[in-house]
């Protein structure tokens, strides 16, 4: 069974620092995706990472998959308070049907 | 351009009632379905994907079942609901055969008593 972690579980920062969030599995990914959820909404893409050592920048956000395709790390420069909420890595599993498995999860709070 | 729609939002059933959540999508074609079930602020469980109509898979044993009657049209359901179902149910379609990943809906809060 293929699982994602991610950490830390929570994390609680005050606004303008700096932050790196982790998601890691034992098992290759053909793809990963990152997104960010509101409470009571379903999840946003920010971004989708394919290749081995890739990395994406969405303005103050980073992403990076590593190279062998089984971890990938968000960090976010400068936190704002619009930044507060679950931050979820999916990793892409069999080609033609592409389900994606979801990590643990990973809910910030940024303190004005 | 795209749309997801899910519906109810919220819904409170009774122990042993049936449900019946639908899931339609607009502005595209052949997309990927799929139902996931979210715990309490936590990672997303999938439920069923179905990559045609009336072609469903399931990916955990339950008391839930799915079906694709149209094209973009994504049912779930139960004959009888238990407290463990209970949970944010999230709809979500992808453009098949690619890594685009997905568009969720807006997502059901389900709660059985």
């Amino acid at each position: 069974t293929q699982l994602l972690e991610q950490s830390p579980q929570f994390l609680s920062i005050q606004e303008g620092e700096n932050l790196t969030v982790y998601c890691n599995s034992s098992s290759v990914f053909s793809s990963l995706q990152w997104y960010r959820q509101e409470p009571g909404e379903g999840p946003v893409l920010l971004v989708t990472v394919v290749t081995g050592g890739e990395v994406k920048k969405l303005k103050r956000l980073t992403f990076q998959f590593g190279d062998a395709r089984k971890d990938s790390s968000l960090h976010i420069t400068a936190a704002q308070t619009g930044d507060t909420g679950l931050y979820l890595c999916a990793g892409g599993t069999t080609s033609g049907t592409y389900k994606y498995i979801f990590g643990t999860g990973t809910r910030l709070k940024v303190l004005a | 351009s795209q749309t997801i729609h899910q519906w109810p939002a919220t819904l409170v059933q009774p122990v042993g009632s049936p449900l019946s959540l639908e899931c339609t999508v607009e502005g595209t074609s052949n997309p990927n379905l799929y139902w996931y079930r979210q715990a309490a602020g936590r990672g997303l469980q999938l439920l069923f994907y179905s990559v045609g109509i009336g072609q469903i898979s399931s990916e955990v044993p339950q008391n839930l079942s799915a079906s694709r009657p149209q094209d973009r049209q994504f049912i779930l359901s139960s004959k009888k609901l238990l407290l463990s179902d209970s949970g944010f149910y999230l709809c979500a379609w992808s453009v098949g055969g690619t890594h685009y990943g997905y568009t969720f809906g807006s997502g059901t809060r389900l709660t059985v008593v």
